[in-house]
């Protein structure tokens, strides 16, 4: 079964970088794309961007001139960071598997607030 | 991108069928066969509940379907159950090669 577990920061200023990782276990890493999603509260889902274990990423581009997202196939790990923060950035965020041949999220994290508060 | 238009809301009593429609353009939604639907209930993550516009994973009840004309997409709950109550979204891969979200729609069971 495969899980996702994350981690991060829960509560930042205006500015500041977020940054959060996910763990992923069981199934196959490197078949697989990685994706973060983020959910404003009462709010709709966001798409932020998705890795693959060589490290090829896409990016949505309203996000992107502040995005980072990387990977650690040593540790079946993927890593966000989003810089310069402000209010609006406050969401819950998940990461997600991408389903091979899918195109779609076939396995989701617990996810994560995060908060931006002065 | 902007983010694909579906209805704010939905509602059905028991055993109806409802459908929630998914629009976008050429760009996304009309240009693949690769739009998604996903279930959410409060405080949790969202589920899988459709792939490829009808595919459903394994597990998902074969009360939900989905279906694609030209940019709109659609989901079809069919038997509508009081633990169908919840937010549903759709998404689609886009031209870009990125992800979009619908707006979400709130299914009420009456």
């Amino acid at each position: 079964q495969v899980q996702l577990q994350l981690w991060g920061a829960g509560l930042l200023k205006p500015s500041e970088t977020l940054s959060l990782t996910c763990a992923v276990y069981g199934g196959s890493f490197s078949n697989h794309y990685w994706t973060w999603i983020r959910q404003p509260p009462g709010k709709g889902l966001e798409w932020i961007g998705e890795i693959n274990h060589s490290g090829n990423t896409n990016y949505n581009p309203s996000l992107k001139s502040r995005l980072t997202i990387s990977v650690d196939t040593s540790k079946n790990q993927f890593s966000l960071k989003l810089s310069s923060v402000t209010a609006a950035d406050t969401a819950m965020f998940y990461c997600a598997r991408v389903g091979e041949q899918l195109w779609s999220f076939d396995y989701w994290g617990q996810g994560i607030l995060v908060t931006v508060s002065s | 991108q902007s983010a694909l238009t579906q209805p704010a809301s939905v509602s059905g009593s028991p055993g109806q069928s409802i459908t929630i429609s998914c629009t976008g353009t050429s760009s996304d939604v009309g240009g693949y066969n690769y739009v998604s639907w996903y279930q959410q209930h409060p405080g949790k993550a969202p589920k899988l509940m459709i792939y490829h516009v009808s595919y459903r994973p394994s597990g998902v009840s074969n009360r939900f379907s989905g279906s694609k004309s030209g940019s709109t997409a659609s989901l079809t709950i069919s038997g509508l159950q009081a633990e169908d109550e919840a937010d549903y979204y759709c998404s689609s891969y886009t031209s870009i090669s990125t992800y979009v979200f619908g707006t979400g729609t709130k299914v009420t069971v009456l």
